[in-house]
């Protein structure tokens, strides 16, 4: 059975940094696509960046130079590590496995983390 | 890159079908089958239940269809039930090889 784990939200103040951890289970995280997903309380879903396969790594425009996505292959663990945090980074962050078309990947989500919350407030 | 478009909110009674749409531009749901749709029930994860335009996942009642045309791809419930109450969104990827939402439309149940 798959399962994406998020752990690392919390209180963030202005500024600061947090890395965000996705512990996977039932596949291999180099063998899918892998991203993440927010969302701001009461709004609507905002895709975040994903890793590749091969290791390239994409952005959304309101994170670019300040977020990093990236895996961990010995501990089936994704990252996204966040720096120079603003309040409109405050959002349920959820990690997200992409699928496969014909053995494929392809850019959909097939497997959803449960979402951790990540507040940035002073 | 704007979040695509949908209608706030959409509702219908029991047994009712709805469609649901989704307009982007010529360089994401227009250039690519690869559109995907998602249902939300308040405090939980999304739930896959289209993907590459037309394609339903395994345990998806096939109440659920999707489509498209040009730059509008849409998602259709037929035989409405009062657990199909929730948020649906679609996601598209684009040419620029970021991924796009659409804004989210409320399903209400009579």
């Amino acid at each position: 059975e798959v399962q994406l784990v998020e752990s690392g939200g919390g209180l963030i103040q202005p500024g600061g940094s947090r890395r965000l951890s996705c512990a996977a289970s039932g596949f291999t995280v180099s063998s899918n696509y892998m991203s993440w997903v927010r969302q701001a309380p009461g709004k609507g879903l905002e895709w975040v960046s994903v890793i590749y396969t091969g290791g390239t790594t994409i952005y959304a425009d309101p994170v670019k130079g300040r977020f990093t996505i990236s895996r961990d292959n010995s501990k089936n663990t994704v990252h996204l590590q966040m720096d120079s945090l603003r309040a409109e980074d405050t959002a349920v962050y959820y990690c997200a496995r992409e699928g496969l078309s014909s053995g494929w990947p392809s850019p959909y989500i097939d497997h959803w983390g449960q979402g951790i919350l990540v507040t940035v407030s002073s | 890159q704007s979040a695509l478009t949908q209608p706030a909110s959409v509702s219908g009674s029991p047994g009712q079908s709805i469609t649901i749409s989704c307009t982007g531009t010529s360089s994401d749901v227009g250039d690519y089958d690869l559109v995907s749709w998602y249902q939300q029930h308040p405090g939980k994860a999304p739930k896959l239940m289209i993907y590459d335009v037309t394609n339903r996942p395994s345990g998806v009642s096939n109440r659920f269809s999707g489509s498209k045309s040009g730059n509008t791809a849409s998602l259709t419930i037929s035989g409405l039930q009062a657990e199909d109450e929730a948020d649906y969104y679609c996601f598209s990827y684009t040419s620029r090889s970021i991924r796009i939402f659409g804004g989210g439309t409320k399903l209400t149940v009579l």
